[in-house]
Order: C-alpha cells, then structure tokens, then sequence
C-alpha cells in the first residue's frame, strides 16, 4: 500500500517562511506533487517534482529527495490568503494514473 | 487551461433517496475521471476510477452497488448515491487528466443527507 504523512497543522505569522513535510511509503510512483485547498474548494496544484532536488514556483518550493522518501513544500513570504490545507500527492506506477493525496497540511497564518 | 465542470455545487437530500453528480470536461477529452470523497479535516479519499465506455474501478472498501459510476462519453462522468445515508454526507470531488498530463478537478459537490 501507499501512505503519504504530513503534520495535521501548521501555524505561521504573515512574511514568515514556512515548511510543510511529506514522508511517504510507495511502491513506485512518478513525482511528487502539491495542492493548495481552501475550505469548499477544489485542490488547485501548486508544484511537482519528478526528479530530486528543488523546483521554485514563485514564493513556492518543493523538494523531494526518493533516496529519503521525502519532500517539502517551501512557502515565502506569507500572506493571510496562504491560510488554507496542503496536500502531497503521488501517481503509482501501474495504477492507471490515479493520484493518492497525504493526510494534508493546514496552514494557519496570522498577523 | 482545462476545465471541469461539476454539478449541482451542493445537494441536500432525504436519507433513502439517490443523487447523481455531473463531472464534464470542456474543452478536453478525459477518457478517464477520478472520484474523491473529501470528510471535513481529512484528506481526498480515492473512490473509484472511470474509464470511458467500461466499467469503474473500485477502491477497496468502497461499495459499487452504492456509488454507481457511468462514464458513457469522453466528456462525462456520473456518480449516482444511492439509497443515501447520513453517514454519505461529504464533499464529493471529480478529477481528469488533462491534456498537459496534469490533473484538474472539478469544484466539488457538497451533498448533505438528512
């Protein structure tokens, strides 16, 4: 089976730079991706990393290192919008292409 | 980018009765559509995979007499509830893989048994 483990919440204060974790145990997958949800609201993708190291998307920043099942999203200067969960998210080999999410991340950011 | 276009947003139902939910793709074809079911606090929960013009694939433990799964075309999906509960209220969502091999869900359905 796969299980993705991430810290239930997460509390910062606005400019601050924040790390959420994933461990996961997988058989196999492609790359590790992750999604931003506000409360009612679809997941909306922020980053992937198909290979090890550090991929930069603005103010956001994934890593992932398959040698130590893990990775993180970075968050840069925070904003109150960032308030909202985090989820990481893989696609097994040979599972037709579904993705399998981490038990999320909610980030809490105060002023 | 792509979209998918999920009805109703929210239902509220009587326990005993069946509701469906509407996952189309606009402007892509998705031979395949993903269906979650989302409990406050917690996690997407991967409940079945639909494959156009056969039949779904079912994760462990999720009942198919339960949650009926049509995909009868490249551009929609159905997941029917039926004989809803209760314990069925949640937040169902739908996904597709684009074009660009990325994922994008619909906005949700909020159904609420009573």
């Amino acid at each position: 089976g796969q299980s993705l483990e991430q810290p239930s919440e997460v509390t910062a204060v606005e400019g601050a730079i924040v790390q959420i974790n994933c461990t996961y145990q997988t058989s196999g997958f492609y790359g590790l991706s992750w999604y931003q949800q506000h409360d009612g609201g679809a997941p909306t993708f922020l980053s992937y990393n198909a290979l090890d190291g550090l991929e930069e998307t603005g103010r956001f920043s994934s890593f992932l290192s398959r040698s130590d099942s893990y990775g993180y999203l970075l968050l840069q200067e925070l904003q109150m919008k960032d308030s909202a969960s985090y989820f990481c998210a893989v696609r097994i080999y040979n599972q037709g292409g579904k993705l399998i999410f981490g038990q999320g991340t909610e980030l809490s950011v105060k002023p | 980018g792509a979209v998918v276009s999920q009805h109703p947003s929210w239902v509220i139902c009587k326990s005993g009765t069946s509701v469906k939910i509407e996952c189309r793709s606009l402007d892509f074809q998705a031979t395949t559509m993903f269906w979650y079911r989302q409990f406050p606090k917690q996690s997407l929960m991967l409940m079945a995979t639909s494959n156009e013009g056969s039949k779904a694939t079912y994760e462990q433990g999720v009942e198919k007499d339960k949650f009926l799964i049509n995909h009868a075309s490249l551009t929609l999906s159905t997941l029917t509830v039926t004989s809803a509960h209760p314990e069925d209220s949640s937040f169902y969502i739908c996904s597709a893989r684009d074009r660009d091999g990325g994922y994008t869900f619909g906005s949700g359905t909020r159904l609420t048994v009573v």
